[in-house]
């Protein structure tokens, strides 16, 4: 069955830099598109990047562009999103999501989410 | 501020009937497909409707999507106490070139 599973969450300083990561399984990793997606305490969903299935191309929301950058490792069947200069605004939980038809962008399949806290 | 429009909030009696409603533009919902996704507290959101109306395996029929123009609806039908949860609609926008949400209508089943 199709797994997602983010780690790499926890309390950093302002300024700071965190790696997430997102292991999947269960799928022919390479063949999908991979989004993460990230939730402020009480908040709703916001979509943060996207990377296609051969990594040839990414998008980003403008609020993290210069300063978020998206990777995949498909030998490895990794996700990952580089977060530097972290800001108190970044706070949230991070979701990776598959998406089967990059065409249209749907998430399928979710991770249960990492959570990100940015504080001095 | 979402650069999708959903009500906040919903209510419904057990058994009856609630649409939500998703506004756009023409950069976004008028021009491309439209899933929902349904968040039950402390959980991660779940796929309901892809290209626009469409539904996974799994989805009961009670849960159906509609677009017309620059807007969506999802509709539920025989509602349940179980069906209480935060509903989302999606999309890509193609003048941003990034993926945007609704932000969020929460169902409650009275």
């Amino acid at each position: 069955q199709v797994q997602l599973v983010e780690s790499g969450g926890g309390v950093v300083q302002p300024g700071r830099s965190l790696r997430l990561s997102c292991t999947a399984s269960g799928f022919t990793f390479s063949s999908y598109g991979m989004h993460w997606v990230r939730q402020a305490p009480g908040k709703g969903l916001e979509w943060v990047a996207v990377i296609w299935y051969d990594g040839s191309n990414k998008y980003y929301i403008d609020s993290v562009k210069g300063r978020f950058t998206i990777s995949r490792d498909n030998s490895k069947n990794m996700l990952y999103l580089q977060m530097n200069s972290l800001r108190a605004e970044d706070t949230a939980v991070y979701y990776c999501a598959r998406d089967p038809d990059l065409g249209v962008t749907t998430y399928d399949y979710w991770g249960q989410g990492t959570l990100v806290t940015v504080s001095s | 501020q979402s650069v999708l429009t959903q009500p906040p909030s919903v209510s419904a009696a057990p058994g009856q009937k609630v649409t939500i409603s998703c506004s756009g533009s023409s950069s976004n919902i008028g021009n491309n497909y439209v899933s929902w996704y349904q968040q039950l507290p402390g959980t991660a959101p779940k796929l309901l409707i892809y290209d626009n109306n469409k539904r996974p395996s799994g989805i009961p029929d009670r849960f159906s999507g509609s677009k017309s123009g620059t807007s969506a609806t999802l509709g539920i039908t025989g509602l349940q106490t179980g069906d209480e949860a935060d509903y989302y609609c999606g999309t890509w926008d193609s003048s941003l070139s990034a993926g945007v949400f609704g932000g969020g209508t929460k169902l409650s089943v009275l």
